[in-house]
């Protein structure tokens, strides 16, 4: 079966401090990926998908950029923190198709900017 | 583009009562539409989908969902709700491109009285 992990947890950074958040998908090959910023009350934001290696879409313009380096691993990552960067990162899967697909989510990373 | 309405921000329901959960989109053609629950601090878990052919759904945990094209509406119900029930309800949208990105309603958060 399929398996998604995100790393770390909680996260408390610094104003100014790199990020880097990881995701991994085990038991599928090929899937989509999805980084998602979610805030108390606006539901979730998608901020980036890739539907392959390398391949990333921006929904919003921001301080955070990701990547893709391999095919079941997706990196979101940012050289200078904001405290408006804080808030509940979520990761997704989802399988390729033809038409929409569910998507699957991992536990999320709690990051914190003091 | 889609777009999600959930109308209810909070729910209280009696442990015992059914549920109904409302969720309206947007979508100029067929839509692909999902629920999802997130309890706090988690990452979100699919209930259900919808993609076509039979108009109600059934899920995971005892949920249903129903779709109505003519109120552009996939309310989602329980007819009897267990404590362990309470958590944040997502409704989400897919225009059926394979890109599947989602666009998500803001929840419905789901108390429940003993």
């Amino acid at each position: 079966s399929q398996t998604i992990h995100q790393w770390p947890a909680t996260l408390v950074q610094p104003v100014g401090s790199p990020l880097s958040l990881e995701c991994t998908v085990e038991g599928t090959s090929n899937p989509n990926l999805y980084w998602y910023r979610q805030a108390a009350g606006r539901g979730l934001q998608l901020l980036f998908y890739s539907v392959g290696i390398g391949q990333i879409s921006s929904e919003v313009p921001q301080n955070l950029s990701a990547s893709r380096p391999q095919d079941r691993q997706f990196i979101l990552s940012s050289k200078k923190l904001l405290l408006s960067d804080s808030g509940f990162y979520l990761c997704a899967w989802s399988a390729t198709g033809p038409f929409n697909q569910p998507q699957h989510f991992g536990d999320g990373t709690r990051l914190s900017i003091l | 583009a889609q777009s999600v309405t959930q109308p209810d921000i909070h729910i209280t329901v009696s442990e015992g009562a059914s549920l109904e959960l409302r969720c309206n989109y947007s979508y100029g053609a067929t839509p692909y539409l999902f629920w999802y629950v997130q309890s706090p601090g988690q990452g979100l878990q699919l209930l259900l989908k919808y993609f076509s052919g039979d108009t109600l759904v059934q899920g995971i945990k005892g949920f249903e969902a129903e779709f109505k094209r003519s109120q552009s509406s996939f309310n989602l119900r329980k007819p009897s709700v267990h404590w362990s029930d309470a958590a944040e309800y997502f409704c989400a949208v897919g225009a059926g491109s394979g890109y599947s990105t989602l666009t998500f309603g803001k929840g419905t958060m789901l108390l429940v009285s003993p």
